[in-house]
Parts: C-alpha cells; structure tokens; sequence
C-alpha cells in the first residue's frame, strides 16, 4: 500500500542552525502539506502546496519556514534559523487528485533543537 | 472562532468494554470530519471520512457517526490493540485541517 515517507526520523540541531526535513508524498498525489505537533499538544497545520506554490499557511509560518518539490519526488520543509520552540514532531502529508481528499500522513520527524 | 474538542481527554477501558468517544466543532465553511488514530511517535493512520449529518461509517470494531454539532466515534468490544490516541480533524476551507486534542484510550487486558 503506498505510504507517505519522511527523512531522517529524528534531527537534532543546534539553536540558529538551519534544518532541511525530507518527505516523499505518495506517488501520484498532487496536494502537498506540512503539520506539526509540540508533544503533549494538538497538531497544527503549517502549510499547503499545490501546483509548485504555497496555497495557504498559517501564522506559524513566518519567513524562517519555506517549502519546495525540488523534483518530482520530494518535498521538503526548510528551517532557516532555528529556535528552541520549533522543537515538534513535522508531519507531511499528502493528498491525491482532489484537495476534498482524505489527507495521508506520513511518519514524522521528530526535530529537537538545543 | 474555528474549535474542535474532544472528549474525554483519556478513557481507560477493559477489554470488551465498549464506549463513545465525542468531538464537538464550531467552524464555519466544513468540507469534512476527519478520525484519525495516532500511536505514540508515530503519524496519525487516517481511519474515516464523514461528510454530512447523519452520515455514518464502520470499520472492524470501530463506527463513526456525524450531528451538525458533534460526531462520535464508537468503539463496540475493544481489543488491547485498540489502545491509542483518536484524533478527530475538520477541514477548513478548501485544506487546511484544524485538530482537536485528541482523546487517549487505553484498553486493559
């Protein structure tokens, strides 16, 4: 069953570093997400990507987030300069050839910044 | 405000005990309830789609159910491997997903 896969599992950096989180969406799919979710609390929607632009975000998404499908594989969440406070789990998701579909998560990476 | 909560926040329950889980929303716009079930560390594994009120779903010993208020995800003689967070999500607007905080269940052997 084709799944949403996410690289590395864990990442850990330090404070004002910049991260690259990696995600493969299912193959096929054209709708492209990224949540997160501090532990212990809700998930929370960062993003959405269709058609090679960013179609919504949210407030938590300032200039120090972007995203990009540098092929037609991958896509990637990049951290310019991290904080202490973006220490989360970074799920991306996907969805298939309508944006009412069900979204697919992937596993997660959990980013741990010191 | 757009909120989506849930309860309760944890549920203990022996095996073969069955129960309700609830999530309440308030968004304007719906296109979509959503149950996911989470285990820890791990991403949420997409379980059901609900689109209308009274709209219901099944799944081995899982039925999720939809009001215009609320939906409820019943779980009918759980199994310890049912132990996990369910989480419910609604679609805003055309994608973005808005979460509520889940509900823990644990199911003793």
């Amino acid at each position: 069953e084709p799944e949403v896969t996410q690289t590395p599992s864990h990442q850990v950096t330090q404070m004002g570093q910049e991260v690259i989180l990696r995600c493969v969406p299912i193959s096929n799919h054209l709708y492209f997400y990224w949540y997160r979710q501090i532990l212990g609390q809700k998930v929370e929607f960062l993003v959405s990507f269709y058609n090679n632009e960013i179609s919504e975000k949210s407030e938590i998404f300032d200039d120090q987030f972007s995203v990009e499908r540098p092929d037609g594989s991958n896509f990637t969440l990049k951290i310019r300069s991290t904080k202490l406070e973006d220490s989360a789990m970074y799920f991306c998701a996907s969805t298939g050839g309508s944006s009412t579909d069900t979204q697919y998560f992937g596993p997660g990476t959990r980013l741990t910044v010191l | 405000e757009d909120q989506v909560t849930q309860s309760p926040e944890a549920l203990r329950l022996q095996e073969g005990e069955s129960s309700s889980l609830n999530c309440s929303y308030t968004v304007s716009g719906l296109r979509g309830l959503f149950w996911y079930r989470q285990d820890p560390g791990k991403g949420p594994e997409f379980l059901f789609t609900l689109y209308s009120a009274g709209e219901e779903k099944e799944k081995e010993r899982l039925k999720a159910t939809l009001t215009k208020k609320e939906s409820f995800l019943h779980i009918t003689a759980p199994k310890p491997e049912d132990s996990a967070t369910y989480l419910c999500a609604v679609r805003k607007g055309a994608q973005k997903l808005v979460f509520g905080q889940g509900t823990r269940l644990t199911i003793n052997p």
